[in-house]
C-alpha cells in the first residue's frame, strides 16, 4: 500500500521553498523521508514518529499530521545540492507487507 | 565499515535463466529487506526479514524467493527470470522495522532479454 506524494514534480531557483506531500489511507506510527540522486541509492533524511519525536536531519524540516495521515517535507532556501527524488516511506500492511512501502517519488530540480 | 554491499552491480539474464542476488551488512542489524526501482513506479518492497532465518512477502512478491541463513546476508533469488523483472534492485537494512533509518546498499542492475 503505497502512500501518495505530490507534487510528482518542481522545478526551483535557488534559494526558493518547496513543500512536498506525502498521505496514507491508514493510520501511521512513522513517516520517513529519503532523498535519491540520479543512479544511486537513496539516503536517509528524516524520521517522524507518532506522538512528535523527530530524527534526523537538522536543516530539513517536516511535519507529521497523525489526525489526517500526512506528511509534509518543507525544503527551504533550496541549494543546488537538493536536487533529486524524494521520497516518503509509511508502514505497510497484511497485503504489502509491513515494512516500509514507499511513494513514487517527487523530482526535485533546483536551477542556479 | 562497508554498510550494506550488494553483489553483483550489473547482470544481464536470458528470459527462464535463474540468479541470486547477494545482499551483505556489517552493521549487525536485524530487518533486511530487497526493494525493486522501475521508473515512475517509487521503490516497491519484494521481501524483508525481521530477523535470522526469517522472511516475510511485501507488495511485489511473486517470481522471487528470499533467504536469511546468517544474520548478515540476504538472498534474492530468481528461479525463471521474464522480462518484466527487469529493474535496479536494491538491498536495505535496519537496526528496527519502522523508527530506525534505512541503509541502503548501492544497488543492482538486472536486465532480463
Amino acid at each position: 500500500q503505497q502512500p501518495v506524494q505530490s507534487p510528482q514534480a518542481v522545478i526551483l531557483r535557488e534559494g526558493e521553498d518547496a513543500v512536498i506531500n506525502c498521505s496514507s489511507s491508514k493510520a501511521l506510527y512513522s513517516v520517513h523521508w529519503y532523498r535519491q540522486k540520479h543512479g544511486e541509492a537513496p539516503v536517509f533524511l528524516m524520521i517522524l514518529l507518532k506522538g512528535g519525536e523527530q530524527k534526523g536531519h537538522d536543516k530539513i524540516s517536516a511535519s507529521f499530521n497523525e489526525k489526517k495521515q500526512q506528511s509534509s517535507l518543507y525544503l527551504t532556501a533550496s541549494q543546488l545540492s537538493y536536487s533529486g527524488t524524494y521520497f516518503c516511506g509509511t508502514e505497510g500492511n497484511s497485503n504489502s507487507g509491513y515494512a516500509l512501502n514507499f511513494g513514487k517519488g517527487t523530482s526535485l530540480l533546483v536551477t542556479p | 565499515n562497508a554498510g550494506v554491499t550488494q553483489t553483483p552491480k550489473f547482470r544481464v539474464l536470458k528470459t527462464g535463466q535463474s540468479m541470486t542476488l547477494l545482499c551483505a551488512q556489517d552493521m549487525n542489524h536485524e530487518y533486511m529487506y530487497w526493494y525493486r526501482q522501475d521508473p515512475g513506479m517509487g521503490l516497491r518492497l519484494i521481501h524483508y526479514s525481521v530477523g535470522e532465518g526469517t522472511t516475510a512477502k511485501g507488495e511485489v512478491p511473486d517470481g522471487y524467493n528470499v533467504s536469511r541463513l546468517k544474520k548478515q546476508n540476504f538472498l534474492l533469488g530468481l528461479e525463471s527470470a521474464a522480462p518484466s523483472q527487469t529493474s535496479v534492485y536494491f538491498c536495505a537494512s535496519s537496526q528496527t522495522i519502522l523508527d530506525s533509518p534505512l541503509h541502503f546498499g548501492n544497488g543492482t542492475r538486472l536486465t532480463v532479454t
